[in-house]
């Protein structure tokens, strides 16, 4: 089955800083690699996700890329804000609708 | 859109006894339904995906028979807690996926803490 390595586990960042979360996977066969941001006792939310068929996605201070051949995948987050500190899982699936979820990251970004 | 809701956001229950959440898509219908467990600190562990009118699909060391699910419209499932231990206590979240040609995204629900004392 599917294997989604995510790193770092723990991120602290300035305020107006960058941060960048990486992910790798292991099945040639996932085509789907969504990110989702949960804030504490709260459900995960979908910041962005991108499709095996585009190299890199953008959303305002959020873009992701995707490299289909190293089969690896990261988060960007530019001009950070104390607001995006939570933690932020990646995930990867393909047709069959299940999601592979990494391990998570926790984004602190100190004021 | 795509909003799910799940009740009870929280939950005590006696060992021994059972305990029902419901998920349900409020705005869409979701073919397919996945409930996690979550523990502090820790990642989505998938339990089991369930399809509407068939049988779940249950993950590697998920007990079908402790936890029941039923996904009877395509709007509504849900996991039964059957006599429920100290250990099953845990953040229980539900997802619902929308199908669309192979489509993936999937929307949580807010979770529901299970506390079993």
């Amino acid at each position: 089955g599917e294997n989604v390595e995510q790193h770092p586990s723990t991120l602290s960042v300035q305020e107006g800083d960058s941060a960048v979360i990486k992910c790798t996977y292991s099945d040639s066969a996932s085509n789907y690699f969504p990110w989702y941001k949960q804030e504490l006792g709260k459900r995960p939310q979908l910041i962005i996700d991108i499709r095996s068929n585009v190299g890199e996605k953008k959303d305002q201070r959020i873009a992701v890329t995707l490299n289909k051949t190293a089969k690896h995948f990261s988060l960007h987050i530019t001009e950070t804000q104390p607001e995006d500190s939570a933690v932020y899982f990646c995930a990867a699936g393909a047709g069959s609708y299940q999601l592979t979820f990494g391990k998570g990251t926790k984004l602190s970004v100190i004021p | 859109g795509a909003v799910v809701s799940q009740h009870p956001s929280w939950v005590i229950c006696k060992s021994g006894t059972s305990v029902k959440i419901e998920c349900r898509s409020l705005d869409f219908q979701a073919t397919t339904m996945f409930w996690y467990r979550q523990f502090p600190k820790q990642s989505l562990m998938l339990m089991a995906t369930s399809n509407e009118g068939s049988k779940a699909t249950y993950e590697q060391g998920v007990e079908k028979d402790k936890f029941l699910i039923n996904h009877a419209s395509l709007t509504l499932s849900t996991l039964t807690v059957t006599s429920a231990h100290p250990e099953d206590s845990s953040f229980y979240i539900c997802s619902a996926s929308t199908s669309s040609g192979g489509a993936n995204e999937q929307y949580f629900g807010p979770g529901t803490r299970l506390t079993v004392t």
